[in-house]
């Protein structure tokens, strides 16, 4: 597509229950990376995908997020029993080649509220 | 380990007054250079970008930053600012060699005021 694509846009849920956020990158870009964004928090990376290679994992908070991409395009950050501190926007970008020198693309994002 | 500093988390100025919004960064290693800006609602626009070469780099909007080795810094500038630029502008690094992940400062809210 011609940009990032991210659903839902919103997402309120119960605390407990898990969520699934998608993330459609620009055709054509092998790398996607999912970010956090929390009110005065700035951007906290959270994982990095690159074509075949393993992801870079090392921003996960917990083991309650993990996150696939499948056939190297759509990638979905599961987050399982939510808690309220996992309320924040997350963002998900693409970058052409892994070469973050080119800059991200990012998507709207989905603002995620747990109650 | 690489980090950015803003520490201006917000930037109040009146319509046609110029600004300077101020990045630090720390990184053992030559790095490359960004800032980001978001619009309410919105996702993360790029801005400019340092990667080598000239230390003054212009960017969309009228916006410009300059790198300085010396002092780690990429401080954003604009010689007069309309109401549209009201935003929040993050300034990025990322360490050449090391990896592909863009490290955010906290971000600083442009308000400009008529």
């Amino acid at each position: 597509g011609a940009g990032v694509s991210q659903s839902p846009s919103n997402k309120v849920t119960e605390k407990g229950k898990d969520v699934e956020l998608r993330c459609d990158p620009i055709s054509g870009h092998t790398a996607l990376y999912w970010y956090r964004q929390s009110l005065g928090q700035g951007l906290e990376f959270l994982i990095y995908f690159q074509g075949n290679s393993a992801p870079d994992k090392s921003g996960l908070p917990s083991d309650r997020f993990s996150a696939e991409r499948t056939g190297g395009s759509v990638s979905t950050l599961t987050i399982q029993r939510t808690q309220q501190e996992d309320s924040a926007v997350y963002l998900c970008a693409s970058s052409a080649t892994g070469g973050a020198g080119y800059g991200y693309t990012f998507g709207s994002g989905t603002r995620l509220t747990v109650v | 380990a690489q980090s950015v500093t803003q520490l201006d988390s917000q930037v109040p100025v009146f319509e046609e007054a110029p600004v300077e919004l101020r990045c630090n960064y720390s990184s053992s290693v030559s790095v490359y250079l960004f800032w980001y800006v978001q619009y309410p609602n919105q996702g993360l626009q790029l801005l400019l970008k340092y990667l080598s070469g000239s230390t003054l780099v212009k960017g969309i909007n009228g916006f410009e930053a300059e790198f300085n080795k010396s002092q780690t810094s990429f401080h954003l500038r604009k010689p007069s600012v309309h109401i549209s630029d009201t935003a929040e502008y993050f300034c990025a690094v990322l360490s050449r060699g090391a990896t592909n992940k863009l490290i955010f400062g906290t971000g600083t809210l442009l308000a400009v005021q008529p």
